[in-house]
C-alpha cells in the first residue's frame, strides 16, 4: 500500500494565484524529501531536496522564491507554487526517505497542476 | 479510485539473481504504463508500454504489459550491484494528461 501520500492529485488554479501541494510519509519519519517535476517525453527533473527542520536545497535553474518548500515535520513537506503561470502547469511528484543512510525512497502519487 | 500498486516494496537479492518487479493498476482510460529507475538526481525513463503481450527489452531489463489483468512486470536478469535502485511504475490516462505513480520498489543487489 501507499507509504507516501501526496495531495491533491490534481488542481486547477488561476494565473497569479498560489497552490500548495502536500507530501506526507504515512508510517515512517521522512528525514529527507524530494520534489520532482515532469517534463515532455516523460522525463522527471529533481527540483529540490529538503531535510526536516532546515532550508531546502534547490537544483540549478529552479527558482526558490517561486517554488517554496517547507519541511517542518518528519512526516510532512509542502511545495507551494507562488504566483502560478500557465508555464508552471506540469506534473509534480514527491518522494520521501527515512534516515540519512537509507537508500530507499518511496514516491507519492503525484499532482497534476493546471494553471489557466 | 484510480491507483497504481507496486510489489514488493523492497527486495534484496544476490548478484546474478533474476528479479521480477510487479506493477498493478486500476486506472480508467488507460493510455500507457511507464517504468523508471531512480538512482541519482531523478528517475530515469526505462520503458513505455501501450500494448499487451509485446515485450520491451533493453539489455538485461525487459518488461511486458497485460491490459486484461491490469498489470506489468519488470524483469532484470543476471543482476549486478549497479541495478540497486528504486524502480518506479506510472500509468498515464488518456484524458486530462494525468499520471498515477506507484510507491516504487527498492531493489538492493548484494555482491
Amino acid at each position: 500500500g501507499a507509504v507516501v501520500s501526496q495531495h491533491p492529485s490534481r488542481v486547477i488554479c488561476k494565473s497569479g494565484t498560489s497552490v500548495k501541494i502536500e507530501c506526507r510519509s504515512l508510517d515512517f519519519q521522512a528525514t529527507t524529501m524530494f520534489w520532482y517535476r515532469q517534463f515532455p517525453k516523460k522525463s522527471l527533473m529533481l527540483m529540490a531536496t529538503s531535510n526536516e527542520g532546515s532550508k531546502a536545497t534547490y537544483e540549478q535553474g529552479v527558482e526558490k522564491d517561486k517554488f517554496l518548500i517547507n519541511h517542518a515535520s518528519l512526516t510532512l513537506s509542502t511545495l507551494t507554487v507562488t504566483s502560478a503561470h500557465p508555464e508552471d502547469s506540469s506534473f509534480y511528484i514527491c518522494s520521501a526517505r527515512e534516515g540519512q543512510m537509507n537508500i530507499e525512497a518511496f514516491f507519492g502519487q503525484g499532482t497534476r497542476l493546471t494553471v489557466v | 479510485e484510480d491507483k497504481v500498486v507496486q510489489s514488493p516494496l523492497s527486495l534484496v537479492v544476490h548478484e546474478g539473481d533474476t528479479v521480477t518487479l510487479n506493477c498493478s493498476y486500476e486506472v480508467t482510460n488507460f493510455r500507457s504504463l511507464l517504468w523508471y529507475k531512480q538512482e541519482k538526481k531523478a528517475p530515469t525513463f526505462l520503458f513505455m508500454l501501450t500494448s499487451s503481450g509485446i515485450e520491451k527489452k533493453s539489455g538485461r531489463l525487459s518488461s511486458i504489459l497485460d491490459k486484461k489483468e491490469l498489470f506489468s512486470i519488470l524483469n532484470i536478469t543476471a543482476t549486478q550491484t549497479g541495478d540497486s535502485a528504486v524502480y518506479l511504475c506510472a500509468v498515464e490516462r488518456n484524458t486530462g494528461n494525468q499520471f498515477y505513480f506507484g510507491t516504487g520498489t527498492s531493489l538492493t543487489v548484494i555482491p
